[in-house]
């Protein structure tokens, strides 16, 4: 059973950093595109960013690149987003998600974990 | 990016009656190789989003055969061929396409009357 746990979420002040984890189990996690989607309270979806399977290439989206790092650690199937210099409008809840074949379809999703940006 | 336009906002159902939703991108989404890059999700209440329709048309694993999807190009539409209560919640379409920026519409509230 695919399974994706989320972590690493909470208050943080403006400016500040974060790191959120993804632990993955269930299937071979190197084989499979990873992907952070955010979902703002009471808000849409909003892609965030993707990493290829076996660390392969990244995308970020425009609203985060240059602030968000996206990484993967294979040995230990985890799935993490580095989030520096927050801001207020990056309050969300963070999924992390499963991708299939070569687009960013997403076929498993985690519950979440909660980031929010305040001071 | 592309912009995907979903309609209706808000679609109040009645259980055991049909339902439909469409999706318009800003862009088409018919590759050279025949698919449609297309995908439908519904976010049930206090739930993660689940996959429900990928490639346009393909029905993920485990959805009911009342759910199914169509369209190609620019506009799509995702039917629900007899509701039921258990198909309340938020469905969103998206491009799934990264080098175009992957992109979500905006959501439609499907709700029992």
């Amino acid at each position: 059973e695919v399974q994706l746990v989320e972590s690493g979420g909470g208050l943080v002040p403006p400016g500040g950093s974060l790191r959120l984890s993804c632990a993955a189990s269930g299937f071979t996690f190197n084989n499979y595109a990873m992907t952070w989607v955010r979902q703002a309270p009471g808000k849409g979806l909003e892609w965030v960013s993707t990493i290829g399977g076996s660390g392969g290439s990244t995308d970020y989206a425009d609203s985060v690149k240059g602030r968000f790092t996206i990484s993967r650690d294979d040995s230990n199937n985890v799935l993490y987003l580095q989030m520096n210099s927050l801001r207020a409008e990056d309050t969300a809840v963070y999924y992390c998600a499963k991708g299939i074949g070569s687009t960013g379809t997403l076929d498993y999703w985690g519950q979440g974990t909660l980031v929010a940006v305040s001071s | 990016d592309i912009v995907m336009t979903q309609s209706p906002l808000s679609l109040p159902v009645t259980p055991g009656e049909p339902a439909s939703i469409s999706c318009r991108s800003s862009q088409s989404l018919l590759h050279s190789n025949g698919n449609n890059y297309l995908d439908w999700y519904l976010q049930k209440p206090g739930q993660s989003p689940q996959l429900l329709i990928y490639l346009g048309s393909n029905r993920a694993s485990g959805v009911p055969d009342r759910f199914s999807a169509s369209g190609s190009g620019t506009d799509f539409t995702l039917k629900i061929s007899r509701v039921e209560a258990e198909d309340v919640g938020v469905y969103y379409c998206m491009q799934p396409l990264q080098n175009l920026g992957v992109t979500f519409g905006g959501g439609t509230k499907v709700e029992i009357k």
